[in-house]
């Protein structure tokens, strides 16, 4: 099946900072993903976002299909952004996560 | 709204029993989508709905497993017998149109199985 690698694994920041995600997979996907799961469990969609760039706030997502990785960004982090990074491609009817990145940001 | 709606939030059980799961999508969202998350396994798809009609439950792990929805405001997840396995926090979550587009998470049910 088709495999999604996220990276890095984890990172620390200070609040303010700039930082890039990264998500590769293996295969031609239909759809990609974001999304974020706070320290408390509860995940949220971020982006919908199969190819090209979107933009959300402070919060902007890039998928190069042809190349086969995506792109979070996250600008001027602040304490709420804490939380695990996963990104999940959509190939068929298939869905594959990635492990995910988990950000802390420290005031 | 009150977003989607999961009970129980926790539920304990002992080996070999019947556990069921039970998820309210927002109101007007035609699909409906059922996760598991475990340390080791990390997020999985179960199984989607669209207009309450299983699309994929390739996703589901074993016999044990079965989903239902219905009607369009509610939907379970059953596991029968449950085993320590099982354990894990599973997700239900709901979208408006096309499958996989702004999927909107319920808070989960961490499921403990002794």
């Amino acid at each position: 099946g088709i495999q999604v690698e996220q990276s890095p694994p984890d990172l620390i920041l200070q609040e303010g900072a700039n930082s890039t995600l990264r998500c590769n997979f293996s295969d031609s996907v239909n759809n990609l993903q974001w999304f974020h799961q706070n320290p408390w469990g509860q995940l949220i969609n971020l982006f919908y976002i199969p190819s090209g760039t979107k933009q959300n706030g402070r919060l902007s997502a890039t998928t190069v299909a042809t190349e086969r990785y995506s792109l979070l960004y996250i600008s001027s982090s602040q304490t709420t952004d804490s939380g695990v990074y996963f990104c999940a491609v959509e190939l068929g009817n298939d869905m594959r996560f990635g492990a995910g990145t988990r950000l802390t940001v420290k005031p | 709204d009150a977003g989607v709606i999961q009970s129980p939030r926790h539920e304990v059980t002992e080996m070999g029993q019947e556990v069921t799961l039970r998820c309210k999508p927002i109101s007007g969202h035609d699909y409906l989508f059922w996760y598991r998350q475990t340390m080791m396994r990390g997020l999985e798809l179960l199984i989607y709905f669209n207009n309450n009609v299983p699309i994929d439950d390739s996703g589901m792990p074993e016999d044990r497993f079965s989903a239902k929805m219905p009607n369009a405001s509610f939907s379970t997840l059953k596991i029968q017998p449950s085993e320590p396995r099982d354990s894990a926090v599973y997700f239900c979550a709901s979208s408006s149109g096309y499958s996989y587009n702004e999927q909107f998470f319920g808070p989960g049910t961490r499921l403990t199985v002794l």
